[in-house]
């Protein structure tokens, strides 16, 4: 069964609103999340990493007052896409890691549309 | 970031044949992982491979991680319709102490019936 939970599956929102999506890891404590973001027909960028209890990397070029991310609990990450524009439509898609070593598991990911 | 270069980018092949797709790096890697993608879907964990030269399998599928440490293949026997999918290898760079995955540009299979 599924190990990391993303929700919504799907957002339609309005241009300059704000859109929440969720990343739970549900078995383990992840202690690092990854929100990652794909276009399509193409393979998957990473935007962030999410470490509980401190700030976030952002990859290069990627707006972190934009992307908001917070990883408040050891099972929970939320990714806030700011003042959404229709370029940010896209798939998001987080991962998370327990231990160290383990391998990564991805979420089923948030198709968002921006109108 | 950086990609690795994985290849074919499609394949359409009848069902029942093998297909076999590949990446390669010019970096070392200290794992590699082998992930499948359905439409509208997250990558699902296929295979994860940790040393240099392990050969793994899981069902259907094999995995190799390559001597080099800089090349990795993915075997799929006996193809059949579900296996349609984007299958991506990503590793894990052997600089990179946060874990991060590097990926490669997915592998488009189609299998006709």
């Amino acid at each position: 069964g599924a190990v990391v939970s993303q929700h919504p599956s799907r957002v339609i929102c309005k241009s300059g609103t704000s859109v929440k999506i969720e990343c739970r890891s549900l078995d383990f404590q992840a202690t690092t999340m990854f929100w990652y973001r794909q276009f399509p027909k193409q393979s998957l960028m990473l935007m962030a990493t999410s470490n509980e209890g401190s700030k976030a990397t952002y990859e290069q070029g990627v707006e972190k007052d934009k992307f908001l991310i917070n990883h408040a609990s050891l099972t929970l990450s939320t990714l806030t896409v700011t003042s959404a524009h229709p370029e940010d439509s896209s798939f998001y898609i987080c991962s998370a890691r327990g231990r160290r070593g383990s391998p990564l598991h991805f979420g089923n990911g948030t198709r968002l549309t921006v109108t | 970031g950086q990609q690795l270069n994985q290849s074919p980018q499609s394949m359409f092949i009848q069902e029942g044949e093998d297909v076999s797709m590949n990446c390669t790096s010019s970096s070392i890697f200290n794992t590699w992982l082998w992930y499948k993608q359905d439409p509208g879907e997250g990558p699902v964990l296929l295979i994860a491979l940790y040393k240099a030269g392990e050969l793994t399998s899981n069902g259907r599928l094999t995995a190799q991680f390559g001597i080099t440490r800089k090349d990795s293949f993915l075997n799929i026997s006996a193809s059949i319709p579900s296996d349609v999918g984007i299958y991506f290898c990503a590793g894990q760079p052997s600089n990179n102490a946060g874990n991060m995955l590097t990926f490669g540009g997915g592998t488009r299979l189609m299998v006709k019936p």
